[in-house]
């Protein structure tokens, strides 16, 4: 089983319209959360960092964590075509020692105009 | 800001050249990372700092070798360029918590021929 799981789409959703993005993770003691953008030949951006459960909101980001469930998400409201690009979940697992951030594959955003 | 700059953008190097990759961070972070990425496999660690002089073994460790002699700067070296190490190479730094967000450089793309 993969350490940090998502889908890796493409995601198609309409200019205006809510995106939603998922991701697992297998470490039940995990402490920290990050989402990253990357668009297509460039490195990855930090977008939100979420640490406790519940919702975080940044602008038109909103991130979600349930360390029940082990999950978090990443929604975008009012997608624009500037969105378009591939999301990066992080996951700092709780190994001790000396952490290091666990990177999913990437889910691909396309915000169709 | 964070600022974690690398020392090209684009290189172009011949098999069995040596090839060194430097990056620099002005945050005085204790960690900082060196990954591939290359399509559909993700980031892939290859070797990280956690204090100068110190480095421990990424995922993927073979093939290349690692240099911190300063705090700030973090080097990469390919003893010999294969070309199955053409890839997006990215550097990232980040301070010892675990609450504490990865920042990453702008990329180098290697090729070997």
């Amino acid at each position: 089983q993969k350490e940090v799981e998502q889908n890796s789409g493409p995601l198609s959703v309409p200019e205006g319209a809510i995106a939603s993005l998922n991701c697992t993770y297998s470490d039940r003691v995990s402490q920290s959360f990050f989402w990253y953008r990357q668009y297509s030949g460039k490195s990855p951006e930090l977008i939100m960092s979420i640490y406790s459960n519940g919702d975080k909101e940044d602008g038109r980001f909103t991130a979600q964590l349930n360390k029940a469930s082990q999950y978090v998400s990443l929604l975008i409201r009012d997608s624009q075509p500037s969105d378009s690009a591939t999301y990066l979940c992080a996951v700092i697992p709780w190994e001790g020692g000396y952490q290091k951030v666990t990177f999913g594959t990437g889910t691909k955003l396309q915000v169709i105009p | 800001d964070v600022k974690v700059t690398q020392s090209s953008r684009y290189l172009v190097k011949r098999t069995g050249e040596k090839v060194f990759l430097e990056c620099v961070q002005d945050m005085d972070h204790e960690n900082m990372f060196w990954y591939r990425q290359d399509p559909g496999l993700g980031l892939r660690l290859i070797y990280f700092s956690y204090d100068v002089k110190m480095k421990e073994k990424g995922d993927i460790p073979e093939g290349y070798s690692v240099s911190r002699e300063k705090k700030e700067r973090f080097s990469l070296i390919l003893e010999s360029a294969s070309t199955n190490q053409t890839s997006m190479y990215l550097c990232a730094s980040r301070s010892g918590s675990n609450y504490n967000e990865q920042f990453f450089g702008p990329g180098t793309r290697l090729t070997v021929l």
